[in-house]
């Protein structure tokens, strides 16, 4: 799979459950970020998390980092209508500069 | 909150013909970027800019393409003959240091006929 790759590819779930995204990169990072863009619209930053950090947390984001499987997950919990939208994995490459995106998981959140 | 700020929002042009997509970035932040993303695809890097000039460029970003910052606030993208495979969403961000959060603007959608 190329960097910053993100599973499952979608998602719907009913208002109120989790949701759980999942990225997959190859390199080591400096760090790695998550997006949502709602359709057709900008990327709005949701967190960053450092290549030291094992997991931070954001309101009701929580992300996760396992540098030794390369991989991180995305939690939303108590999901919202207003949480559909596209999240995207971005990496940023060890000796790098640039953002390198995934594919993106597209969540659908049900009322 | 400062943003990223870009204009156009949408752009159509016809093939062969020049555009210039502009964009504001945060004002204390010294490192800017473009990127795109084609209809249903990934983002992806076009190029990066640092102290008045390109650090790092993508495949993409060939001899068509060119950025300058032309005063202390813009910073723009210009692609000089448009195909039609340049139809795309374009991206600008910035951030202040390297290793930190990369804060994007709006979008030009841009439409290449």
């Amino acid at each position: 799979s190329q960097q910053g790759e993100e599973d499952p590819q979608a998602l719907s779930i009913q208002e109120g459950e989790n949701a759980t995204m999942n990225c997959s990169y190859k390199t080591s990072i400096n760090n790695l970020q998550w997006y949502r863009q709602n359709s057709g619209r900008g990327l709005v930053h949701l967190i960053l998390i450092r290549s030291n950090e094992r997991e931070k947390h954001s309101g009701r984001l929580r992300v996760t980092l396992d540098t030794s499987k390369k991989s991180s997950s995305l939690l939303i919990t108590a999901s919202r209508a207003a949480d559909t939208a596209s999240y995207f994995c971005a990496t940023e490459e060890e000796y790098g500069n640039k953002l390198v995106f995934g594919a993106g998981t597209i969540l659908r959140v049900k009322s | 909150e400062p943003e990223v700020t870009q204009t156009p929002s949408h752009q159509v042009t016809q093939m062969g013909q020049e555009v210039i997509l502009r964009c504001v970035p945060i004002s204390n932040h010294l490192y800017f970027y473009w990127y795109r993303q084609i209809l249903g695809q990934k983002v992806e890097f076009l190029v990066s800019f640092y102290n008045n000039e390109i650090s790092e460029k993508s495949e993409i970003f060939d001899d068509q393409f060119s950025v300058e910052r032309p005063d202390g606030s813009n910073f723009t993208l210009k692609i000089r003959s448009t195909k039609l495979e340049d139809s795309a969403m374009y991206f600008c961000a910035s951030r202040s240091g390297i290793a930190e959060t990369q804060y994007f603007g709006p979008g030009t959608r841009l439409l290449v006929l």
